[in-house]
């Protein structure tokens, strides 16, 4: 099974500020099978990112993905009030995992 | 537009069973594969079990192997999740949710808004 590890637990920062959430994984993702969930409260999981940087369909620009092997990124460039909430990496391809999540709060 | 709507949660006792349905609409269910994926209360997601479009490729957690089955009807839009022997563990909000392609690609596209399960005596 792979392992995906979420950092950090938690991220703190203001609206117009950078996020930058770190996955890694216990083994090399393959064909970099590597997907973001986005999350809210009381909400299901929203698909922000597939393929480690392939943005999903109606997802903003100001999320982008980046990396490969065992080391993954997902960036949002500008935070909108609407984008604090929990954030899941994912493999897919191999038995699906999923990390434990980093939350992004209004600082 | 994509709709997914879990059905069949509830409080069971532990050994039990419960059967859960996802009714489909707003895509060609038989075009894809399906999933069921948990939450545990304050917990991250699991995934628990996935169907290929045909029911011909068929996968479980660990977790889940031999007690959960998975089918689904094609002519009836419908996901469905058997659930035996019932553990405190297997608390979670179940998620019904889309794969992207055919076969079990494991990339979820959408996904319902979940049905509570709830095991305790």
């Amino acid at each position: 099974e792979i392992v995906l590890t979420q950092s950090p637990g938690t991220l703190s920062l203001s609206p117009g500020e950078r996020a930058t959430l770190s996955c890694r994984a216990s083994q090399s993702v393959s064909s970099s099978y590597l997907a973001w969930y986005q999350q809210k409260p009381g909400q299901a999981p929203r698909l922000l990112i597939y393929g480690a940087s392939s943005r999903a369909t109606g997802i903003p620009d100001r999320f982008s993905g980046s990396g490969s092997g065992t080391d993954f990124t997902l960036t949002i460039s500008r935070l909108e009030p609407e984008d604090f909430a929990v954030y899941y990496c994912q493999q897919y391809g191999s038995s699906p995992t999923f990390g434990q999540g980093t939350k992004v709060e209004i600082k | 537009e994509v709709q997914l709507v879990e059905s069949g949660g509830g409080l069971v006792q532990p050994g039990r069973s419960l059967r859960l349905s996802c009714a489909a609409s707003g895509f060609t269910f038989d075009d894809y594969a399906m999933h069921w994926v948990r939450q545990a209360p304050g917990k991250g997601l699991e995934w628990v079990s996935g169907i290929s479009w045909n029911s011909g490729s068929i996968g479980y957690a660990d977790s889940v192997k031999g007690r959960f089955t998975i089918s689904r009807d094609n002519a009836k839009n419908s996901l469905y999740l058997q659930m035996n022997s019932l553990r405190a563990e297997d608390t979670a909000l179940y998620y019904c949710a889309k794969d992207n392609g055919r076969w079990l690609s494991e990339l979820f596209d959408y996904w319902g808004q979940g049905t509570l399960v709830t095991v305790s005596s």
